[in-house]
């Protein structure tokens, strides 16, 4: 049963213009929500992460939003750069879960010149 | 300096053989992870060791079997594998959830 959720496989967007990515979840004890960001051929690596006690999160280009309400965060890249298209994936845990990282299925970014 | 290095990177067998993926860490972290990507692409993870000792064990059959000679390694053994077993198994380190995790490169397994 996967409890973090990222309904858009894929994503195109204009090179300069806006990417916004969503992710839900269904755990409500989730306290902690990454993204990581994944090129062909290698690992993940961590990109920008927000705690429940917060809404938002910047870092550079980098935006995270948490609504908790509704258990669904979304990462904004404002301008979009050929160099972000990859695959990003949602994460979460809790610490009662020995902090175990559940991730959604990602989505694929493709920024267009 | 690769932080967290796993060998090897592809790796095809046949089923019912007995196959190892290593994996090193060179950030001085505790805690090391195996995950596994399966075709869906979906991560899930399989094995936590903190400081050589097992803190998370999932659903995974006990023909998989990790071993953490020390801090720095965490390797995993694979009996009897199987068609299903085909998937990129990633290691990963890291003390702060802060901070996420460090994730290698991954080792594609391919049984057949």
């Amino acid at each position: 049963d996967q409890q973090v959720k990222q309904n858009s496989p894929s994503l195109s967007v204009q090179e300069g213009r806006i990417s916004i990515l969503n992710c839900d979840y269904t755990n409500s004890m989730f306290d902690y929500f990454l993204w990581y960001k994944k090129y062909p051929a290698e690992g993940p690596t961590f990109l920008i992460s927000i705690s429940s006690i917060k809404d938002k999160n910047e870092d550079g280009r980098f935006t995270v939003f948490l609504n908790k309400s509704a258990k669904h965060l979304s990462l904004h890249i404002v301008p979009s750069q050929p160099g972000d298209s990859a695959v990003y994936f949602c994460a979460a845990s809790f610490r009662s879960n020995d902090y175990k990282l559940s991730f959604g299925a990602g989505t694929t970014v493709t920024v267009r010149a | 300096d690769t932080a967290v290095s796993q060998t090897p990177k592809y790796l095809v067998t046949q089923m019912g053989n007995d196959k190892s993926i290593k994996c090193e860490q060179n950030l001085g972290h505790d805690t090391m992870y195996w995950y596994k990507q399966d075709s869906k692409k979906f991560l899930k993870i399989m094995f936590s060791y903190n400081n050589k000792e097992l803190i998370i064990n999932e659903t995974v059959p006990n023909r998989f079997s990790p071993k953490s000679p020390d801090k720095a390694h965490l390797n995993l053994h694979i009996n009897s594998l199987e068609l299903g077993d085909s998937a990129v198994y990633f290691c990963a380190s890291g003390d702060d959830r802060h901070y996420g995790y460090t994730f290698g490169s991954g080792t594609r397994l391919t049984v057949v």
